[in-house]
């Protein structure tokens, strides 16, 4: 079955610079989520769009941004890199018709190092 | 205030033997769902099992099965059989209908361990 595919894998950055990330959610989810989970730390609620459009905002900081395009791929986009951005960011999807059962689905996330 | 509670930062098992995660939630939602999620140390977070605030019955998948005390706000995994496999993190997670979006919010995890 197609799962949530994320891209890069690996990132190095320096401070400063900008870093990508890329989400495509699996056919025919209509949620997007990410997540930032430092190391030895539980998965922070970044944000999350509904049919392309922002639905929630969680802990994302002003250098971040995300957008969900036509095609319901996701990018999260940040800037002006810290060293504490250091981490690994999931991005899940789900179909998300109403409240119910339906679990997240993980990518296997993309780990950002900033040196 | 937490939302979800793990209080065991790490968990030691032997193979084959059974263990009990425990999670505890806080919610004055009448309507959620508790998730548990496995992150082995490659990295991925798998989904286990799920459980609903109205489910009459405890949720069961396999070897996982969710012992779902509503009235003490508890939803402890069970893994019966420990394989060597299931070494990994434990999260349970929570979504709640008042929410937006019904993003989950994470417990800090418990780390469990296999012993040959």
């Amino acid at each position: 079955a197609a799962g949530v595919i994320q891209s890069p894998r690996h990132l190095i950055k320096e401070k400063r610079e900008t870093a990508t990330l890329k989400c495509y959610p699996i056919p025919r989810h209509d949620t997007v989520y990410w997540y930032q989970q430092g190391p030895g730390q539980d998965p922070q609620f970044l944000i999350s769009f509904y049919e392309k459009m922002q639905s929630d905002k969680g802990s994302i900081p002003d250098r971040f941004s995300a957008q969900q395009f036509s095609d319901y791929h996701s990018e999260l986009n940040m800037s002006s890199l810290e060293l504490g951005d250091s981490a690994l960011y999931f991005c899940a999807s789900s179909l998300t018709g109403g409240f119910d059962n339906s679990p997240l689905h993980f990518g296997n996330g993309t780990r950002l190092t900033v040196t | 205030a937490q939302k979800i509670t793990q209080t065991q930062p790490g968990m030691f098992v032997q193979e084959k033997e059974a263990v009990t995660l425990d999670c505890t939630y806080d919610t004055s939602d009448p309507s959620y769902g508790l998730f548990w999620y496995k992150q082995p140390s490659s990295g991925e977070m798998i989904f286990l099992i799920y459980q609903g605030s109205y489910d009459q019955q405890n949720a069961t998948e396999g070897r996982y099965s969710l012992n779902f005390q509503k009235a003490r706000k508890s939803a402890n995994l069970v893994i019966s059989a420990s394989q060597l496999g299931d070494s990994a993190m434990y999260f349970c997670a929570m979504r709640e209908a008042g929410g937006s979006n019904y993003k989950l919010t994470f417990g800090k995890g418990t780390l469990l361990t296999v012993n040959p």
